[in-house]
C-alpha cells in the first residue's frame, strides 16, 4: 500500500492568498484527520472525518480554514485567505474506523510557509 | 492549555545507552497512552502504545512505564542505535468512545551518537 498520501509536500505563498492542501487516505480506511504542527503548538488536530463526514472540527482555528472530504479516497484542508501565522506543517492521517485504539497512520505532510 | 507535557525538548545519548523521554498529563480520563516516532521529513508513524491496566510495556528495546498517580508515563530506549534518531511523540487520549482523539506531547528530538 503506497500509505497516506500528501500533495503538495512544500508550499510558499504570500499572505492573502489561497491555500489548498490535499490528502489521499489510505483505501479501506473509513477516517481521515487533518493535524497541524508547529514549534509553539506541537501537533495539534484540527479536523476528524469518519466515512467522508466531518464529526470533530473544534480544532479548526478560524473560519478561514474549512475541510471537505467529496469521497472516501481524497480531502482537502483549505486556507482563505493565508496568513503568516498559518505556516506549520500540515499532516493528514488515517485510520480503518477511527475507534479510540485504531493506529492513525500519518502522510508525509505538507511544508507551508506564508510569506 | 497543554494537555501533555513532555520533557526533554532534545536528547543526546550515546550508542549503546539509555535514552529517557518523560511525559505527564492532567485529564483523568485519559486511559491510552501510545508514542509516535518521526523522522525527518516523514509523518509520525505509532510506535508502540500502553493503557493504565498495566504499569509496564515493552516492545524489542522499547518500553512505556506507567505511573497513573503521578499521571507521567515515560519512553525507555534501551541499548540506542543511531536509527533511532528521531523525534518522539507522547500523546494521551480516551479508549473509549467514537474515535480516537489525542493530545501530544510537544515532542522530544533523539540525536544518538555513533
Amino acid at each position: 500500500d503506497a500509505g497516506v498520501i500528501q500533495s503538495p509536500r512544500h508550499e510558499v505563498t504570500e499572505m492573502g492568498q489561497e491555500v489548498t492542501l490535499r490528502c489521499k487516505p489510505i483505501s479501506g480506511h473509513n477516517s481521515l484527520f487533518w493535524y497541524r504542527q508547529t514549534m509553539m503548538r506541537g501537533l495539534e488536530l484540527l479536523i476528524y472525518f469518519n466515512n467522508n463526514v466531518p464529526i470533530d472540527d473544534s480544532g479548526m482555528p478560524e473560519d478561514r480554514f474549512s475541510a471537505k472530504m467529496p469521497n472516501a479516497s481524497f480531502s482537502t484542508l483549505k486556507i482563505q485567505p493565508s496568513e503568516p501565522r498559518d505556516s506549520a506543517v500540515y499532516f493528514c492521517a488515517s485510520s480503518l474506523d477511527g475507534g479510540p485504539l485504531e493506529t492513525q497512520y500519518f502522510g508525509p505532510g505538507t511544508r507551508l510557509l506564508v510569506l | 492549555q497543554q494537555q501533555v507535557k513532555q520533557s526533554p525538548q532534545s536528547l543526546i545519548v550515546q550508542k549503546g545507552g539509555i535514552s529517557i523521554i518523560n511525559c505527564a498529563y492532567e485529564n483523568t480520563a485519559f486511559d491510552y497512552f501510545p508514542w509516535y516516532q518521526q523522522f525527518p521529513g516523514k509523518g509520525p508513524a505509532l510506535l508502540i502504545a500502553i493503557r493504565p491496566d498495566v504499569s509496564e510495556k515493552k516492545e524489542g528495546r522499547f518500553t512505556i512505564s506507567f505511573n497513573k498517580s503521578a499521571k507521567q508515563f515515560s519512553l525507555h530506549i534501551m541499548d540506542s542505535q543511531p536509527g533511532d534518531s528521531a523525534t518522539y511523540f507522547c500523546a494521551a487520549g480516551r479508549g473509549r468512545g467514537n474515535f480516537n482523539k489525542f493530545y501530544f506531547g510537544s515532542g522530544t528530538k533523539l540525536n544518538v551518537k555513533p
